[in-house]
């Protein structure tokens, strides 16, 4: 049972280039978040999915897109990579907990810094 | 601006020593989550409150929820140098989407 997984670890890319960082859970949860988290500043959503086929804009999504391939795998794309976007980005997974409460699960992150 | 403040932004104390951490609001939140992250690693989850006045004690530290559910603290007795890393509170509203303060950061030396 590996939790919450995320590929890749670490990416550098220049500016305008794009990449798709993947994320997988095997907990069987309904919901998928993914946030992105810069030094004082917490973690802040940017886009979440509550269900599989469903995905919604969360505090900061200007620049990104998701996609949630199946239950499992919920991807995040940069189309093109502003120097902006350097952050490390985490996955996470959740499901109804006690009826009123999503615990979060989160995957160990992905570092990425825009040249 | 930040829906959930924490105080205080930065800690540094000594192997032994208690602490308190507070997550203060204007909003009410259904939940107040507690979580702990290590450098390099996602965050974890400590506890969960749901009910005003709550209290959930987890070893050496203590979780409170305030009476109106605005607000929250951690205190931590003892504090060990393993306690030490990055302190985020979350509050949850009726929905599946957290709020998250921008963190307490804890180093207990020995």
């Amino acid at each position: 049972n590996a939790g919450v997984t995320q590929t890749p670890k670490f990416q550098v890319l220049k500016t305008g280039q794009s990449m798709t960082l993947q994320c997988a859970q095997d907990m069987n949860h309904n919901s998928m978040y993914w946030y992105r988290q810069d030094p004082g500043m917490g973690l802040r959503l940017i886009y979440y999915s509550a269900s599989e086929g469903t995905t919604d804009k969360g505090e900061v999504p200007n620049g990104y897109n998701v996609s949630r391939l199946n239950k499992r795998e919920f991807s995040l794309r940069l189309e093109s990579a502003a120097p902006s976007q350097t952050s490390v980005y985490f996955c996470a997974s959740s499901d109804l907990w006690g009826g009123t409460t999503y615990e979060q699960y989160f995957g160990p992150g992905t570092r990425l810094t825009v040249t | 601006t930040q829906l959930l403040e924490q105080s205080p932004q930065f800690l540094s104390i000594q192997e032994g020593e208690n602490l308190t951490v507070y997550c203060n609001s204007s909003s009410v939140f259904s939940s107040l989550q507690w979580y702990r992250q290590e450098p390099g690693e996602g965050p974890v989850l400590l506890v969960t409150v749901v009910t005003g006045g709550e209290v959930k004690k987890l070893k050496r530290l203590t979780f409170q929820f305030g009476d109106a559910r605005k607000d929250s603290s951690l205190h931590i007795t003892a504090a060990q140098p393993g306690d030490t890393g990055l302190y985020l509170c979350a509050g949850g509203r009726y929905g599946n989407k957290l709020v998250f303060g921008a963190g307490t950061i804890l180093r207990v030396k020995s």
